[in-house]
């Protein structure tokens, strides 16, 4: 059975960095793509970037291009996604998927990430 | 502004049939077969319903099915069911961002 599972809520001030992850099993890790979708609170779904984590090539949205890092550790089959410095319009639910040309077949269970003062 | 775009919501009664529909243009939707349909129930991570158009994973009853027609994509939903009640989203490849494009999302509600 594919899963991603992905990492805890995260409660965090402006200026602070953060980092969450997804964990893939039950399929060849290094063989497919696997992205982060962003959902801001009563919103819509939006990509923000794709990595192949058998040669680490990572793709971003022009939105999101600067503004958050995508990686992967294959060795852990783990994805990541990362911030440096957290603004208050970075609260949202924040998903890891499967990707290939138009489908994402299996998602996590999403990572909320909460910016406050 | 959504790329793709879809109606804010949509009603039905339990066993009727509706459709949500999809709209984009010929770099999206009207050009390449590669358009899929997610549900989303509140608080849950959207699951995927249809892909390449008209394409059942394993284990999505058969009451959902999706078509296209030019630039609109459609997902028709019958004999409506309780459980059926969730927000949708269409997806599509573009060719201007490898990442593809969501619509805005579909409330569906069954009265």
């Amino acid at each position: 059975e594919v899963q991603l599972v992905q990492s805890g809520a995260e409660v965090k001030k402006p200026g602070e960095s953060l980092k969450i992850s997804c964990k893939g099993s039950g399929y060849s890790f290094t063989s497919y793509w696997i992205g982060w979708v962003r959902q801001m609170p009563g919103k819509g779904l939006e990509w923000m970037g794709i990595i192949y984590p058998g040669d680490s090539d990572t793709r971003y949205s022009p939105s999101f291009q600067g503004q958050v890092t995508i990686s992967a550790d294959k060795s852990i089959s783990t994805a990541y996604l990362q911030w440096s410095s957290l603004k208050a319009s970075d609260t949202a639910m924040y998903y890891c998927a499967t990707w290939r040309v138009g489908t994402s077949d299996y998602w996590g269970q999403g990572t909320l990430v909460t910016v406050s003062s | 502004q959504s790329a793709l775009t879809q109606p804010a919501s949509v009603s039905g009664s339990p066993g009727q049939s509706i459709t949500i529909s999809c709209t984009g243009t010929s770099s999206d939707v009207g050009g390449y077969n590669y358009v899929s349909w997610y549900q989303q129930h509140p608080g849950k991570a959207p699951k995927l319903m249809i892909y390449e158009v008209s394409n059942r994973p394993s284990g999505v009853p058969d009451r959902f099915s999706g078509s296209k027609s030019g630039n609109t994509a459609s997902l028709t939903i019958s004999g409506l069911q309780a459980e059926d009640e969730a927000d949708y989203y269409c997806s599509s490849y573009t060719s201007s961002s490898t990442l593809g494009v969501f619509g805005g999302g579909t409330k569906l509600t069954v009265l």
